[in-house]
């Protein structure tokens, strides 16, 4: 088991309402990448955080957004919810290997169901 | 979007037996990664290869890299039913430090 820890497990939410991810990296690992992972699906890139900023962003809205605290722990928001949205989150923590994305350390996911 | 492409998608073996995937991608890389997920332990790192490497073995884990075919293959040698799993490809390109992942190779390995 990795020490990467995500709460809540699972949450259910309306269409149209906000929602706050949270994840705690393992420990010595500054940098923390968000994955959004749909049923049968690979997990696609949401963002990442190196530091306590945003370090590489894939093709998702500006609803979803970001933190990383001084701790390096992290959330993920998601404003205005849409029934796509539901899918499982990842997060995931590491160590920098230069310009390279390095090995990463994934917490077990936090389910959304947007109805 | 997907960059990777792993193939196949499904793959049913019996315990003992050796089993191949597959992971194409489509633009140069710094690096390739295998990741497997089950549903007990969630997404877990296997291997790193970097673009310079063409071979690399962890226990019971084999993988190439062929970069001029741009294809990376994983090797599992003596199969478990604790083998089961989907299997995933990960790549990294640019300057960014952003994977971009496959679909997955859906393994089950049978008693």
């Amino acid at each position: 088991e990795t020490g990467v820890t995500q709460s809540p497990t699972h949450l259910i939410k309306t269409r149209g309402q906000q929602v706050t991810l949270r994840c705690s990296s393992q420990s010595g690992h500054n940098t923390v990448s968000w994955y959004q992972q749909a049923l049968g699906q690979g997990p696609q890139f949401i963002f990442q955080y190196y530091r306590e900023e945003e370090n590489g962003r894939g093709n998702f809205p500006p609803r979803f957004s970001g933190l990383q605290f001084p701790n390096y722990s992290s959330e993920l928001n998601v404003n205005a919810l849409e029934l796509d949205d539901s899918a499982l989150y990842l997060c995931a923590s590491s160590l920098p290997r230069g310009l390279a994305a390095a090995e990463q350390y994934f917490g077990p996911g936090t389910r959304l169901t947007v109805t | 979007s997907q960059q990777g492409e792993e193939d196949p998608q499904a793959l049913s073996i019996q315990e003992g037996e050796n089993a191949t995937m597959n992971c194409s991608y489509k633009t140069s890389i710094n690096n390739l990664q295998w990741y497997r997920q089950n549903s007990g332990r969630g997404l877990v790192h296997l291997i790193l290869i970097r673009s310079n490497e063409r071979e690399k073995h962890s226990g019971r884990l084999r993988v190439t890299l062929d970069t001029s075919k741009k294809s990376s293959s994983l090797l599992i040698t003596a199969s478990r039913a604790a083998d089961t799993a989907s299997y995933f490809c990960a790549t990294d390109s640019g300057n960014n430090r952003k994977l971009i992942w496959g679909l997955g190779t859906s393994l089950a390995v049978n008693p």
